[in-house]
Formats: structure tokens, sequence, C-alpha cells
């Protein structure tokens, strides 16, 4: 199957700072990604949608300002998380979807830590 | 609204004994469902799709429109089907997972 690409697996930071989560299609071109959020012990929630060359879509209650998405390039979409803060701390997932078809593949995920 | 509901947050089944893992749905319209799986310490990958009807790693779900349902099947219960299954539907061109179920089979 395609491979998606996630990095870094794990980040640590201090409150305050600004993380950037990058996602990449290896082999394979995605117009769309997508990004989700997992809680310990719960499922995946979707945070938006990453479209490429235009800016992305985000669910109800998810903050623009605060998880920015920026999809510059048919591999590459980047979650920036701004002011990071302790209840910021989670797992971070992304996707991307194959082309004409509604099959997605998983990034491993980035273990985000907030000090 | 719509959305997939596994009513199970634990499912343990002694190994060789058949499993069910259950998802309700609730669409408008013919929907698009999926099953997905994460091993321990390995990322989500899909496992079957309603649409394709295949059979994968002995697991089976069929679309029960009548029952809004898309439970997962396998007749007998191997140690490594122990993982986290999520139910999914396809809405609005996003997938939107149930809360999930943990398989747990034992030996």
């Amino acid at each position: 199957g395609a491979v998606v690409s996630q990095h870094p697996s794990w980040v640590i930071c201090k409150s305050g700072t600004s993380v950037k989560i990058e996602c990449r299609s290896l082999d394979f071109q995605a117009t769309t990604m997508f990004w989700y959020r997992q809680f310990p012990k719960q499922s995946l929630m979707l945070m938006a949608t990453s479209n490429e060359g235009s800016k992305a879509t985000y669910e109800q209650g998810v903050e623009k300002d605060k998880f920015l998405i920026n999809h510059a390039s048919l591999t590459l979409s980047t979650l920036t998380v701004t002011s990071a803060h302790p209840e910021d701390s989670s797992f971070y997932i992304c996707s991307a979807r194959v082309p004409a078809k509604n099959i997605q593949y998983f990034g491993a995920g980035t273990r985000l830590s907030v000090l | 609204a719509q959305r997939v509901t596994q009513p199970e947050k634990l499912l343990s089944v002694f190994k060789g004994a058949p499993v069910e893992l259950k998802c309700n749905y609730s669409y408008s319209g013919s929907p698009e469902l999926f099953w997905y799986v994460q091993y321990s310490r390995q990322r989500l990958q899909l496992l079957l799709r309603h649409i394709s009807r295949e059979s994968i790693k002995g697991f089976t779900a069929d679309l029960n429109k009548g029952e809004t349902s898309f439970h997962l099947k396998k007749p007998f219960a191997q140690e490594e089907d122990s993982a986290m299954y999520y139910c999914a539907l396809l809405r609005d061109d996003k997938i939107i997972f149930g809360k999930g179920t943990r398989l747990h089979i034992l030996p």
C-alpha cells in the first residue's frame, strides 16, 4: 500500500513555543490530507482537511489560528501548533487520500508533550 | 447526525472462538463504511471496506441497511488479532471514526 511518513514521531516542547509536524506522501501525490487528534484511549478526532494550494478547512471547534496547516506541495502538509500549552499535549495523526479513491493511508503519528 | 457507533469498548474472546465487533451507523443515503485496525505500536491501517466485499485476514463485514449495521466478523479468533478496531464512515469526503473497540484474544 501507499506510504505516509510523519515527522517527528515524538516532540517535547516548552509552553508558549510553536511546534511543526510534517506529513509526507512518499509514493503518491495527495491533493488532500487530513489531520486528526487522538487523546489517550480515545478515538481519532478529525481536526481539519488540508487541501493542496488552498486554505485548510477546519472542523467545528478547532481553532484555525492555533493549528496552522499548510499544504504547499502535492506530497507535503504541515501542522503547526502555535503557542503550545499543556492541554495541547496529544497524539496527532495525519492521513493522505489516494487520488480518485476514497482510501486514506495514515502516518505513524506524532506524540506532542508540552511542559 | 451522521456517525458510527461502536457499543463495546472492550471485547475479550478465547482463541479459536468466533469474533463479532459491532458497528451501527446513522447516515442519510448510501453509506460508505470501513473497518480500520491498529495493532500495538503500529499505525492505523485499512482492514476492509464494504464496497470491495473482500475478506482480509479472515475478517468479513456485511452492510445491513435494514439494521443500519456493519459488524465485523471472524469465525475463529487468533492471538494476532488482538488490536484496536475502528469502524468508520465516509462523510463529505472525510473519514469519521467510531470510538473503537479493543479486541483481546485470550489464550
